[in-house]
């Protein structure tokens, strides 16, 4: 079935450093990549995504780069900040297929020690 | 603008109680989904529903049931609660099914005791 892999589980850069999070997912129909940040005791909130005919972008101090012949997907976040501690959800989607389903990730904790 | 409101936001169950974990919504989004966050095991889709009467299950379905008689409301229902069911649950909808923003509710904690 449908699977996202995630990695790493935990970690730790120093304040201004780049943190960088892969993803690998097992359908090659998924075309629907968004990334979500959860800070403590909250829901998940979206803070970037791609689709499968974008191979990267940019928001400010996040990126995320697409390779679908590799299937995977990486976030990238520079000069990081203590507030980007939390945790990072990967997700993939087939989108207009007609499943409607997101599978997630198994989650990044991000600390960032300033 | 309240967004996806969920209900209750910590319960604790005993060993065969049955209960109903609330979720609405005020976007008048189609899409709802339910999912239970195990610690270090990500999300995982519990069921999901693409309109009101139209409902399917996802990857954890067993142990579950939801109903969708409107747009606004999406109430998951656990029969015969066991430990295995101690998790934090979170309800989310989007108004673009599988390519959308899924906006999520705040979670409901339960222990199954």
């Amino acid at each position: 079935g449908e699977n996202v892999e995630q990695h790493p589980s935990t970690l730790s850069v120093q304040e201004g450093d780049s943190a960088v999070i892969k993803c690998t997912y097992s359908d090659s129909a998924s075309n629907y990549f968004p990334w979500y940040k959860q800070e403590l005791g909250k829901g998940p909130q979206l803070i970037i995504d791609i689709r499968s005919n974008v191979g990267e972008k940019k928001d400010q101090r996040i990126a995320v780069t697409l390779n679908k012949t590799a299937k995977h997907f990486s976030l990238h976040i520079t000069e990081t900040q203590p507030e980007d501690s939390a945790v990072y959800f990967c997700a993939a989607s087939k989108g207009t297929s007609g499943t409607y389903k997101y599978i997630f990730g198994t989650g990044t904790r991000l600390k960032v020690l300033a | 603008n309240a967004g996806v409101t969920q209900t209750p936001k910590f319960r604790i169950l005993k060993i065969g109680q049955s209960m109903t974990l609330q979720c609405t919504q005020d976007m008048n989004h189609n899409y709802m989904y339910w999912y239970r966050q195990d610690p270090g095991m990500g999300l995982k889709l519990i069921y999901y529903s693409v309109g009101a009467g139209i409902t399917d299950k996802g990857e954890v379905p067993n142990g579950y049931n939801v109903s969708r008689s409107t747009t606004e409301d999406f109430p998951l229902r656990l029969e015969l609660a066991a430990p295995s069911q101690t998790s934090v649950y979170f309800c989310a909808s989007t108004a673009r099914g599988g390519g959308g923003e899924l906006f999520f509710g705040e979670g409901s904690r339960l222990t199954v005791l």
